[in-house]
């Protein structure tokens, strides 16, 4: 049984169109990762929230931990090609143990 | 160069054989793990280690041994191969420093037991 879930497991839009990912989860974590996994490589961390409300920009993709830090959402505005992957939380479950969601596969079409 | 390496990136075995993956870095990071990541399953740890001589089993380590030769070295072996250890393999690495354990990734291994 998997501590986070992800939705959509699967998401396919046209490029420049916006999209949201959600991970959800009964517990509560110190703090979230998200990760990037593009096919044939590893997963690539994006970012770490940390507190609880925490909003972080990274360029086109905005982050937030829910208040209760239960949750995360992922928001990508005008979707480009170069972010279609899969996306992968994880909720830091002590100082060497992280707890992964099963991922949203992203597919943006030119 | 790739911070962390892993070896082969393919694998195609048959069941009962005996194969061992491996798995360098250069981030000079002491913590290294192993994780297996199916479809739908998201990444399952099968074994981590805080240094060469500080070796643990993960959620899934039945089947599985590991071996921390030095720092930036630990090996994965699958003493008997079965078809149901098909999957991606990944060696990941983290500082202990670090406050969030961020973990940095190796390419993977994708790994076939007929």
């Amino acid at each position: 049984t998997q501590l986070l879930e992800q939705s959509p497991q699967f998401l396919s839009i046209q490029e420049g169109e916006n999209l949201t990912v959600y991970c959800n989860s009964s517990s509560v974590f110190s703090s979230l990762q998200w990760y990037r996994q593009e096919p044939g490589e590893g997963p690539v961390l994006l970012v770490t929230v940390v507190t609880g409300g925490e909003v972080k920009k990274l360029k086109r993709l905005t982050f937030q931990f829910g208040d209760a830090r239960k949750d995360s959402s992922l928001h990508i505005t005008a979707a480009q090609t170069g972010d279609t992957g899969l996306y992968l939380c994880a909720g830091v479950i002590n100082d060497y143990k992280l707890s992964f969601g099963a991922g949203t596969t992203v597919t943006v079409r030119a | 160069d790739a911070d962390v390496t892993q070896t082969p990136r393919n694998r195609i075995t048959k069941t009962g054989k005996r194969i061992m993956l491996e798995c360098s870095q250069t981030k000079g990071h002491d913590r290294m793990y192993w994780y297996r990541q199916d479809p739908g399953l998201g990444l399952q740890l099968i074994y981590y280690s805080f240094d060469v001589k500080d070796i643990n089993k993960g959620e899934i380590s039945d089947g599985y041994s590991v071996s921390r030769q030095a720092q930036a070295k630990f090996s994965l072996s699958l003493e008997s191969a079965i078809p149901n250890q098909t999957a991606l393999y990944f060696c990941a690495t983290s500082d202990a420093a670090g406050d969030y354990n961020e973990q940095f990734f190796g390419p993977g291994t994708r790994l076939t037991v007929l």
